[in-house]
């Protein structure tokens, strides 16, 4: 099976940069996904790393090194409406998504 | 573009009794994934739905069912519930058969089970 971690919470001021660490164990895949979900909300899709090395859109930024099984997603100039749970996801090619259990951001003023 | 919807927002049943959520996929997408995500955790894959097929299964008992409808739109149906059914309940839509790595999901029914 797969398995994902990620750190359950973490905490960081406006304006600054944050990065949101996944390590997984898979016996093989296809990329990985990082999905925002706001309390209440639906999980939004982020961003996906098919290959290793960074991927940039916009504020946020994804990594993927697959022989450290290790990726990271990356928000800059944070904003209170970064506050959320994010998630990091493993596209297996088996018809669905396996997600870790999720990181919850809190950002201070 | 209309995005993904489900119905209802809130259920509350008894232990033992049977539910059907209903799913419409976002306009264009033919591929239907549910999820059931506890609280505190990451949605976990019930099973997913490919031009009214379905097309893969988690780890879920035979209890939780579905169906797909021509104009792709789904509905998962619980059996029997249990109080460890309590959850969101989250649907997603896709384009194309197969694991999707971007996937559309719907605001997610919350199913309480007393």
């Amino acid at each position: 099976g797969q398995s994902l971690e990620q750190p359950s919470e973490v905490t960081a001021v406006e304006g600054a940069i944050v990065q949101i660490n996944c390590t997984y164990q898979t016996s093989g895949f296809y990329g990985l996904s990082w999905y925002q979900q706001h309390d209440g909300g639906a999980p939004t899709f982020l961003s996906y790393n098919a290959l290793d090395g960074l991927e940039e859109t916009g504020r946020f930024s994804s990594f993927l090194s697959r022989s450290d099984s290790y990726g990271y997603l990356l928000l800059q100039e944070l904003q209170m409406k970064d506050s959320a749970s994010y998630f990091c996801a493993l596209d297996t090619g088996r018809r669905a998504l396996t997600f870790g259990s999720g990181t919850r951001l809190q950002v201070q003023p | 573009e209309t995005g993904v919807t489900q119905s209802p927002t809130h259920l509350i049943k008894t232990r033992g009794q049977q539910v059907t959520l209903r799913c419409s996929s976002q306009s264009g997408h033919n591929t239907v994934s549910w999820y059931q995500q506890a609280l505190g955790q990451g949605p976990q894959f019930i099973f997913q739905y490919y031009r009214e097929e379905e097309n893969g299964r988690g780890n879920f008992p035979p209890r939780f069912s579905g169906l797909q409808f021509p104009n792709y739109s789904s509905e998962l149906n619980v059996n029997a519930l249990e109080l460890d059914d309590s959850a969101l309940y989250l649907c997603a839509s896709s384009s194309g058969q197969g694991s999707s790595y971007e996937q559309y999901f719907g605001p997610g029914t919350r199913l309480t089970v007393t």
